[in-house]
């Protein structure tokens, strides 16, 4: 079964700075896609980027670009100019099939 | 495009009782998904649907749930003789297969077992 993994609970950063967060996952197969989701404190989830394993070159969405290590399984969230609005539970979600898993969030934090 | 909706929004009920939960997805979306997010975690799979057709339950799907999807649009989810621990927020979600099947999430039905 595949797993997702989150170790960061909680992040904080400074509005204006840049904050990356952290996201690991574990499967056996080959063709999967990978997301970032937000959940503000209205608790609507919103997608933020997406993408698919079999391309190298990273996704980017404005302030909004990951790393993404296939070989290391590894699928990092980098926030870039934080705003007071990025603050929000931030998932990372792994879909093979159909059905998504998501790790266990990372409450991120804007500081003015 | 309207987004996904879902219907109640807030359910506070005691335990033993049924409820019943509804899903509208995006118009054009044949596959609609249902997941079920306790509070500080993230959400967990629980059913799919693509078109009427069911095509995966979780084991967290006991025999006390119960989803439908009709005419292949919206959705309900039935608990029966509900438990405390089934409070939780339960969360609907809509795809297109021929749109890269990325998922839009509604926002979500929390119910409350007294």
């Amino acid at each position: 079964a595949q797993t997702v993994t989150q170790s960061q609970p909680e992040m904080s950063v400074q509005e204006a700075e840049t904050v990356t967060l952290s996201c690991t996952y574990d499967t056996s197969e080959s063709d999967y896609y990978l997301f970032w989701y937000k959940q503000p404190p209205s608790r609507q989830m919103i997608l933020v980027i997406r993408q698919e394993a079999y391309k190298q070159q990273n996704a980017t969405e404005n302030r909004f670009s990951v790393n993404f290590q296939k070989a290391a399984k590894s699928f990092s969230l980098k926030i870039s100019d934080s705003q007071l609005g990025d603050a929000a539970m931030y998932f990372c979600a792994y879909q093979g099939a159909q059905k998504l898993v998501f790790g266990q969030g990372t409450r991120l934090t804007i500081n003015p | 495009d309207t987004g996904v909706s879902q219907d109640p929004r807030h359910k506070i009920t005691k335990r033993g009782q049924n409820v019943t939960f509804r899903c509208d997805p995006i118009s054009e979306h044949n596959r609609l998904y249902w997941y079920r997010q306790t509070l500080g975690q993230g959400p967990e799979f629980l059913t799919y649907f693509q078109n009427e057709a069911q095509l995966e339950k979780s084991r967290l799907l006991s025999d006390r749930f119960s989803a439908e999807r009709p005419k292949g649009s919206f959705s309900t989810l039935e608990i029966q003789r509900t438990e405390q621990g089934d409070s939780a927020m339960y969360l609907c979600a809509s795809s297109y297969t021929r749109q890269q099947d990325t998922q839009y999430f509604g926002p979500g039905t929390r119910l409350t077992v007294l």
